[in-house]
């Protein structure tokens, strides 16, 4: 069965430390994509990014950089000189392909609050 | 220009009434969904329409029902509420093909009474 495990609960960190935020998944699919959302205090969730199963490329976005590694199931994801508007919690999710493809069922991880201090 | 609006943001009302969520998106996709997120932050699916016609219901009560007038639009009506439907029900819409990602509207927090 799918499934998205986030065993990190909630991490504190200082302001311009860095934090890895972690994610492993299960999925007996060969294709599958992998997304990271942000939940900030206001409570909307908020698309940060998308990577299919053949991309193991890191990804980097300002701040922001994703580390998948198929081999241990994993798609990390690293917060580079924290701030705190980085506070959130933070969402892994698989996608479950359905109807031909015709609809994205996203399993979630239980996500991790992230606290920024200043 | 609100990509995927939700109304109401709140609703607060009492154990036995019938309320409904309305979904409304702009971006021009085809699917729609509807998710849970309980009090610990848990994300679960409910629903999903692709083209108006419904592809998942994931075991909710039939006291919930969705509606998908055209492709933009997707209602949550909920009959007889009870305490444990308490919680924050967010729409979302992708365009089905390739597994795209979901946009979310920015959730409704239902407390029942």
């Amino acid at each position: 069965a799918q499934k998205v495990t986030q065993a990190q609960t909630e991490i504190s960190v200082v302001e311009k430390e860095d934090v890895t935020l972690d994610c492993v998944y299960e999925t007996r699919d060969t294709t599958y994509y992998l997304f990271w959302y942000k939940q900030p205090p206001s409570g909307e969730l908020v698309f940060l990014i998308r990577r299919n199963s053949f991309d193991e490329q890191n990804e980097i976005s300002g701040r922001y950089s994703w580390n998948f590694q198929k081999s241990t199931s994993s798609f990390n994801f690293t917060i580079t000189a924290s701030q705190v508007v980085d506070s959130a919690v933070y969402f892994c999710a698989l996608s479950e392909a359905f109807y031909g493809g015709a609809t994205n069922k996203l399993i979630f991880g239980t996500g991790t609050l992230l606290a920024v201090q200043p | 220009d609100t990509a995927v609006s939700q109304t109401p943001k709140y609703l607060v009302t009492q154990m036995g009434n019938d309320k409904s969520i309305k979904c409304e998106q702009n971006l021009g996709h085809d699917t729609m969904y509807w998710y849970k997120q309980d009090s610990k932050k848990f994300l679960k699916i409910m629903f999903s329409y692709n083209n108006k016609e419904l592809i998942i219901n994931e075991t909710v009560p039939n006291r919930f029902s969705p509606k998908s007038p055209d492709k933009a639009h997707l209602n949550l009506h909920i009959n007889s509420l009870e305490l444990g439907d308490s919680a924050v029900y967010f729409c979302a819409s992708s365009q089905g093909k390739e597994f795209k990602a979901l946009f979310f509207g920015s959730g409704t927090q239902l407390s029942v009474l």
